[in-house]
């Protein structure tokens, strides 16, 4: 059963920001949103997380609506190389030990236009 | 910086070859993970492991095996390579800090033919 739902594909213009949507609607209380890309012939690389309150870092903003059941990823001023396979997850935290099975669904593929 | 290292970028083997593929991380994660991505399908998780000699199955672990024998190696093994096994295969280890950050290797494209 997939925990998440993105569309699979989204155009953006370049320096506009670019809003990802993502769907979570069986996410439970402890279970926090990540984010991850992948750019073409590169491994995915983490961007971003958050569990209820808004988050902010230097490569984009995280908006976790109120009941929690969707997000938004924000790339504020997108460019060419922005372009990318963006992957939602949604998971319990990670402690650091012991068992965790990291899976991927198919991600939304950004194409930002020059 | 973090380093997960792939011993091969590109690889051409032979159908019924048995291949190894290997993954090293330098940041003393426990758990690390073996993916095969292919167009249209995503990444798909084969095998994972969170401690020496400790593995469980993923979603597609059918014709694949692995290995750890220590911390920082985790080792995809093909038994009989097939041509459906070609593919874009994708190694990764996951910090216990900050959040569930998983680092990557480059990846190794391996063809069957």
């Amino acid at each position: 059963d997939a925990k998440t739902t993105q569309p699979p594909s989204m155009d953006c213009a370049e320096g506009r920001a670019a809003n990802l949507p993502c769907n979570h609607s069986t996410i439970s209380g402890n279970e926090y949103v990540y984010w991850y890309r992948q750019i073409h012939s590169q491994g995915p690389q983490y961007i971003i997380h958050g569990l209820k309150n808004n988050e902010t870092n230097e490569m984009a903003s995280l908006i976790i609506t109120e009941d929690r059941k969707s997000s938004t990823l924000i790339l504020p001023h997108a460019t060419l190389r922005d372009t990318a396979v963006y992957y939602c997850i949604v998971s319990l935290a990670y402690s650091g030990a012991g068992s965790y099975q990291l899976t991927f669904g198919k991600g939304t593929k950004l194409s930002v236009i020059p | 910086d973090v380093k997960v290292t792939q011993s091969s970028r590109y690889l051409v083997k032979r159908t019924g070859e048995k291949v190894f593929l290997e993954c090293v991380q330098d940041m003393d994660h426990e758990n690390m993970f073996w993916y095969r991505q292919d167009p249209g399908l995503g990444l798909r998780l084969i095998y994972f492991s969170y401690d020496v000699k400790m593995k469980e199955k993923g979603d597609i672990p059918e014709g694949y095996s692995v290995s750890r024998e220590k911390k920082e190696r985790f080792s995809l093994i093909l038994e009989s390579a097939s041509t459906n096994q070609t593919s874009m295969y994708l190694c990764a280890s996951l910090s216990g800090t900050g959040g569930l950050e998983a680092f990557f290797g480059q990846g190794t494209r391996l063809t069957v033919v």
